[in-house]
């Protein structure tokens, strides 16, 4: 079974200034899909950033970048800009290649501070 | 495209009830995931399925049980609701990919209260 953690339950960061989130994970399979989850109060989770686990390159998404270090087990989230409209949970997950079914990180919430 | 919708989306049962909640994917996908939210727990995958079939089960008791039809919809049910079933149950869809797991794209979520 995996497991994945998120050690900042909590995180706050000026408008226009970069915040990175944490993740780390456990697992013993080697082909595996990591992703970054926004939920915003209120409101629909939506995926913000994909990286699968054989891919070397960082995944990035506009202002949105991950640090992926597959040896440590580490998958952080780099928000550039931060941006009010930014504000909400961010989840880390992963996912095997067995289907749809992600294992989540318990959250981080992220403030932005005008 | 029409996103994926969840009925009903507030529900207030008494223990020892049962429910059902019915969540409509997108148009084309045929994987339909289930998760619960707690505050306690954070988020948990209940089961996937795909073409009808439970293709994926998560670690709950039987009493959660789904299923889904020919046109992709799905509903989950909960058998003699317990209080720590109150939730947010979400449903997620996804098309299926030719690799891998793919995005999945989440509805609102139906907040079960059970007392």
């Amino acid at each position: 079974a995996q497991t994945v953690t998120q050690s900042q339950p909590e995180m706050s960061v000026q408008e226009a200034e970069t915040v990175t989130l944490s993740c780390t994970y456990d697992t013993s399979e080697s082909d595996y899909y990591l992703f970054w989850y926004k939920q915003p109060p209120s409101r629909q989770m939506i995926l913000v950033i994909r990286q699968e686990a054989y891919k070397q390159q960082n995944a990035t998404e506009n202002r949105f970048s991950v640090n992926f270090q597959k040896a440590a087990k580490s998958f952080s989230l780099k928000i550039s800009d931060s941006q009010l409209g930014d504000a909400a949970m961010y989840f880390c997950a992963f996912s095997n290649n067995a289907g749809n079914m992600l294992t989540f990180g318990g959250g981080t919430r992220l403030m932005v501070k005008p | 495209k029409a996103g994926v919708t969840q009925t009903p989306r507030y529900l207030i049962k008494t223990r020892g009830q049962q429910v059902t909640l019915s969540c409509s994917p997108i148009s084309g996908h045929r994987s339909v995931s289930w998760y619960q939210q707690t505050p306690g727990q954070g988020l948990q995958f209940l089961f996937e399925y795909f073409s009808e079939t439970q293709r994926n089960k998560g670690n709950f008791p039987g009493r959660f049980s789904g299923r889904q039809f020919s046109n992709s919809r799905s509903e989950m049910n909960v058998s003699t609701l317990e209080l720590g079933d109150s939730a947010l149950y979400l449903c997620a869809s996804s098309p299926i990919p030719r690799q891998g797991p793919y995005e999945q794209y989440f509805g609102p979520g139906t907040r079960l209260t059970v007392t």
